[in-house]
């Protein structure tokens, strides 16, 4: 497989489920990210890591906790969420930290009921 | 305010027409600008780097006016499969932060 890859590519989960986001990269990238994609709204960037090592927490709800184990894989961690966080997540890597060309994946369709 | 704005539209095209749309930052000190493609319900990907000389590539051509603080698309000869909505992107910090406008829906029709 080719590409970036995220599973499950659409979830509902109540608002006191446990659930995680995955997002796996088949590119040799250094660089992982998380966006979240809301209608008629831009790109918000929420997480940033680069060898693993997180380099970006934009504010993001202490709800959302993300996970980089290795350089292929990103998690999120998903807990206690709220409706406002229904949404599209969107994982992207690029090769490394500064590279203006980022890979998104096809994202995970988010409903919190 | 925020950082990249675009009109949102949707621009609806005859197929074959041409098509221009704008996107304008707020920040000067934003160094590199893109424009990126996302068909529906699928996810973005890059189309193509904006240089102040311009930047030609087949039938789309971008610009940057850092005078002025925006950058442009332009579309020669659409076709059905241009119908997307294209997304402005600026980057400032050198590790690589983009910044994303919340796009420009184009529809070319027959």
């Amino acid at each position: 497989e080719t590409g970036v890859t995220q599973t499950p590519r659409h979830l509902v989960m109540g608002m006191t489920n446990k659930k995680s986001l995955k997002c796996e990269q088949h590119l040799g990238h250094n660089a992982m990210y998380w966006y979240k994609q809301s209608a008629k709204k831009p790109l918000e960037l929420m997480f940033v890591y680069s060898l693993e090592e997180r380099v970006e927490n934009n504010s993001v709800p202490s709800r959302f906790s993300p996970e980089c184990p290795n350089s292929s894989h990103l998690f999120l961690h998903l807990h206690t969420l709220q409706p406002e966080d229904s949404a599209l997540y969107l994982c992207a890597s690029s090769q490394d930290l500064g590279s203006y060309e980022q890979y998104f994946g096809p994202g995970t369709r988010l409903t919190v009921t | 305010r925020k950082e990249v704005e675009q009109d949102p539209g949707p621009f609806n095209v005859p197929e074959g027409a041409t098509v221009a749309f704008n996107c304008t930052y707020s920040n000067s000190a934003s160094q590199s600008f893109f424009w990126y493609r996302q068909d529906c319900r699928k996810e973005p990907k890059l189309l193509m780097s904006v240089y102040s000389s311009g930047n030609e590539d087949g039938r789309f051509t971008a610009q940057l006016n850092r005078a002025s603080q925006y950058i442009s698309l332009l579309i020669r000869d659409s076709k059905l499969s241009d119908s997307a909505t294209y997304l402005c992107v600026g980057k400032t910090d050198s590790w690589g932060k983009l910044q994303f406008g919340a796009g420009t829906q184009v529809v070319v029709t027959p």
